[in-house]
Order: C-alpha cells, then structure tokens, then sequence
C-alpha cells in the first residue's frame, strides 16, 4: 500500500480565518513533507519532518505553521493567509534512508486551498 | 547546486504515436532519477525511477533509463493512449541526508483519438 491520504479535498477560507490541512500515510514512512503546488508549475518544498522532527522549513511564511504529531500524521496550520497562497498543497512521504534505493516520495492527492 | 531541464511542451499526439519526453540533470554525486505523473485535479504519482547508471525503470508501458555519460533520463512510450494525457514530471534526489527532490518544469502531453 503506497496511500498517503489528505483532507480535506477543498478548502475555501477568508483571510481571518484558521484553518488545517491534514496529512496521513501507514507506510512506516519516517520522511514527510509539504509542498504548495501553483497551476502549471512544479511542487514547491516548503517543510520537511523527519523522525517527527522538523528539519527543513524552506523560509516559509510563518501564517504556515507545520506539526507532525507522531510518525504517520502530519498537519498544517494555516492563519491570516493571502489570497497569493491559493494553490494545490501536496503532502508526501518517504523512507527516511539514505540508501539508494529509498529516495522515492509518495504523493497525496493535495488539497485545493481558495483564500478569499 | 541540482537541476532538472526537460522538454516543456506541450505535446500534441495521436493515440497509438510514440512519445519521448527529454529530461536531462546536472547533480554532484549519483543522484536517483525519476518520473512523476499528475493528472488532471490530482496529486502526483511516481511512475517510475531508476537509482544508478544504466538502470531501466519501466512501468504501464513507460521506460526510461538512467544515462551517466550524458546526464540524461528520456521518458519513452511506444503506444500512447487518451488515458495518458497528463502532466509528466522528471524529478532528482541528491541523497545524503538531503531529502529534496528537485523537479524538472513539467511536460504536458493531450493524446487525441
């Protein structure tokens, strides 16, 4: 089973709001991340957890505030956005191995985020 | 630092036609290669990878393989069809304890009956 599964599907928030996107996968995956995806553009990387640990943010805005509360959740916390964040976000996971044969990352469906 | 230059599209076929997607990488080390489909309105999928030179990765009738001497890592298909028709995406990690993927631009390809 390669699933990692995200909810929710859609998203419509104003520019007060809080709101969080969640993230899931039972692969015993220990490497998960975020990225925001704009239309017609590749992913971008925005935070990397590993072993539970945050050990990439990408110079991330703080309105996006990251959490993995144990090995097979990840979530993010989205305050104050701007209608610029509108985008696909992704959610993706991967052995945390630095053998070769393990880099792969596997994809969530992502979330489609409005802000408005 | 790692880059990804692939062909940017977009790509018109016929259903049946060959398909070659270029991609080419500039990476230190042995970097592992892949490529990553995404269809309309979905996430991405890996669809296939190849982790060292002359290594073959192939899946639902795609191949592609990892050529060292020329930095390269061609996507091929000998027989499209419509259902093929999405954004096809060749990607790199580094390795190390860098767990990055950097991503070529993206190639759309519409398959037509």
């Amino acid at each position: 089973d390669t699933e990692v599964t995200q909810t929710p599907k859609h998203l419509v928030m104003g520019m007060t709001n809080k709101k969080s996107l969640k993230c899931e996968q039972h692969m015993g995956h220990r490497a998960m991340y975020w990225y925001k995806q704009k239309a017609k553009k590749p992913p971008e990387l925005m935070f990397v957890y590993s072993y539970e640990k945050l050990s990439i943010n990408e110079s991330v805005p703080s309105r996006f505030s990251p959490e993995c509360p144990n090995s097979s959740l990840l979530n993010l916390h989205l305050h104050a956005l701007q209608p610029e964040d509108s985008a696909l976000y992704l959610c993706a996971s991967s052995q945390d191995n630095q053998g070769a044969q393990d880099r792969e990352q596997y994809f969530g469906p992502g979330t489609r985020l409005t802000v408005t | 630092g790692d880059s990804v230059t692939q062909m940017e599209g977009p790509v018109t076929l016929s259903e049946e036609a060959f398909l070659t997607i270029n991609c080419t990488y500039t990476a230190t080390g042995y970097p592992s290669l892949f490529w990553y489909v995404q269809y309309p309105g979905e996430g991405l999928q890996l669809l296939l990878k190849a982790t060292k030179a002359d290594d073959k990765g192939s899946n639902k009738g795609f191949e592609a393989t990892y050529r060292k001497e020329t930095t390269s890592f061609h996507l091929e298909k000998g027989s499209v069809q419509v259902s093929d028709s999405a954004v096809y995406f060749c990607a790199l990690s580094g390795g190390g304890s860098n767990y990055k993927l950097t991503f070529g631009k993206g190639t759309l390809l519409t398959v037509n009956p």
